[in-house]
This record gives C-alpha cells, sequence and structure tokens, in this order.
C-alpha cells in the first residue's frame, strides 16, 4: 500500500511491560511525526524526526518513552513499564519535505494498559 | 507555541455550506495555517493549508485574514461523511504540527 502502516493495530499490554510500537512512513517522506491520542481528545504532538535526526522530542511525556528512525524510514515508538495513563491511540503521520507539506497519517496504534 | 482558538461545535446542515473560524492572533510571520479533519476511528485527514493568499482544493477553500489572525475553512456543500472533527494548526517550517481540541462538527440530513 501506498499509505503510512502502523503496526500492531491493537497492542494489550499489562503494566510493566515494554512496548514497541512500529511506523512505516510513505517512502521518500523525510519528515515523520508521532502522537498520542487520547479518548475523546486530540493528537498530542509527542516528537518530530527530518530523516533520522530527531529534531523535536519536547512531546515525550518521561523518560518511559522513546522514539528512534536510524536509517531515516522506519521509526519506532518504545514505552518502557507502561502504565494505565499510557492507554491511547498512537499516531504516525509522514510528510515529503517539511512540516509545512500535506501530512498522511496511518491509522494508529490502539494500547491498552491493564 | 503559537495557539489557535476554534469552537467546540457546530451544526450544518446537509449540502448547505459550512463556515469553521479559527483564531491565531499570535501567529508570526512565518507560521503556515493547516486544517485537518479526523473521521471516527481513523487518523486525521489533510484538507488544506495556505500562508497569506486565500487557497482553494477539491475538498474546501481557505480564507485568510488580511491581518492573518483569524482564518476560515469553507465546506461549500456539506455531505454526510464530512461530520468530523476539524483541527486548524500553525506550523513552521522544520518544525512540530500541534493540534488542539478542534471543532466538532455535526452535519445533519
Amino acid at each position: 500500500g501506498a499509505g503510512v502502516s502502523q503496526s500492531p493495530r491493537y497492542k494489550v499490554a499489562k503494566r510493566g511491560q515494554d512496548v514497541a510500537l512500529r511506523c512505516d512512513p510513505i517512502s521518500g517522506h523525510v519528515s515523520l511525526f508521532w502522537y498520542q491520542q487520547a479518548l475523546g481528545q486530540g493528537p498530542e504532538f509527542l516528537t518530530y524526526f527530518q530523516n533520522e535526526a530527531q529534531l523535536d522530542k519536547s512531546g515525550l511525556p518521561s523518560d518511559r518513552f522513546f522514539a528512534e528512525r536510524p536509517e531515516g524510514s522506519v521509526s519506532t515508538l518504545k514505552i518502557q513499564r507502561t502504565q494505565q495513563e499510557d492507554s491511547a491511540v498512537y499516531l504516525c503521520a509522514s510528510s515529503l519535505r517539511d512540516s509545512n507539506t500535506e501530512a498522511f497519517f496511518g491509522q494508529g496504534t490502539r494500547l491498552t494498559v491493564v | 507555541d503559537a495557539k489557535t482558538t476554534q469552537p467546540n461545535s457546530m451544526e450544518s446542515n446537509e449540502e448547505e455550506p459550512v463556515h469553521l473560524p479559527c483564531n491565531h492572533s499570535t501567529i508570526s510571520g512565518t507560521d503556515y495555517i493547516h486544517w485537518y479533519r479526523q473521521l471516527p476511528s481513523q487518523g486525521p485527514e489533510y484538507v488544506i493549508h495556505g500562508l497569506t493568499s486565500n487557497v482553494n482544493n477539491r475538498m474546501a477553500s481557505l480564507a485568510i485574514a488580511e491581518d492573518r489572525k483569524s482564518s476560515t475553512l469553507i465546506l461549500h456543500r456539506a455531505t454526510l461523511r464530512d461530520a468530523a472533527v476539524y483541527y486548524c494548526i500553525l506550523g513552521e517550517v522544520n518544525n512540530d504540527m500541534r493540534f488542539g481540541a478542534g471543532t466538532r462538527l455535526t452535519v445533519k440530513p
């Protein structure tokens, strides 16, 4: 498919477990964004990559959250020692050049921490 | 961070035009104005964006005030499929995009 792909679509984790969420952006897209969306809320910015460089990680809520994009394409968002408040939909988006070109979003990964 | 203000919700009748307002009084000269919408259980979808001039595309029109402190997204003929949360976002080049709470649009048949 030509769109942004996220996996898994659904993840149930026990509290304290580590999780890794994957994002496959559209091929050739330079910019990649991660967002967290709680039920009934707008997406909250987590972090932004331009190629492999993480230009902004100010939205990561704690040091339990870590994102990487080592080769400038696929990105992984890792959450260590998950807590119930981490339950949310995690959205990934990519855009061709900078953040002022159209961003394409994936369907998201719904994480439920029990 | 530059911020936007939108009404929490709006209603429209099907096949009528809809004007969704957004205030961004602290906008800087290099901030673009982006609009995205999110249908239920889906990721956000790009609608339109602009800098200074009004913009049109197949989905909508974007009217930007002369002082750029406000803008209006115009859906020319609302359909039931346009029911969604609409987000107005300011973005600088090489910077992140931060969403607000958006406007929930309800379209009545």
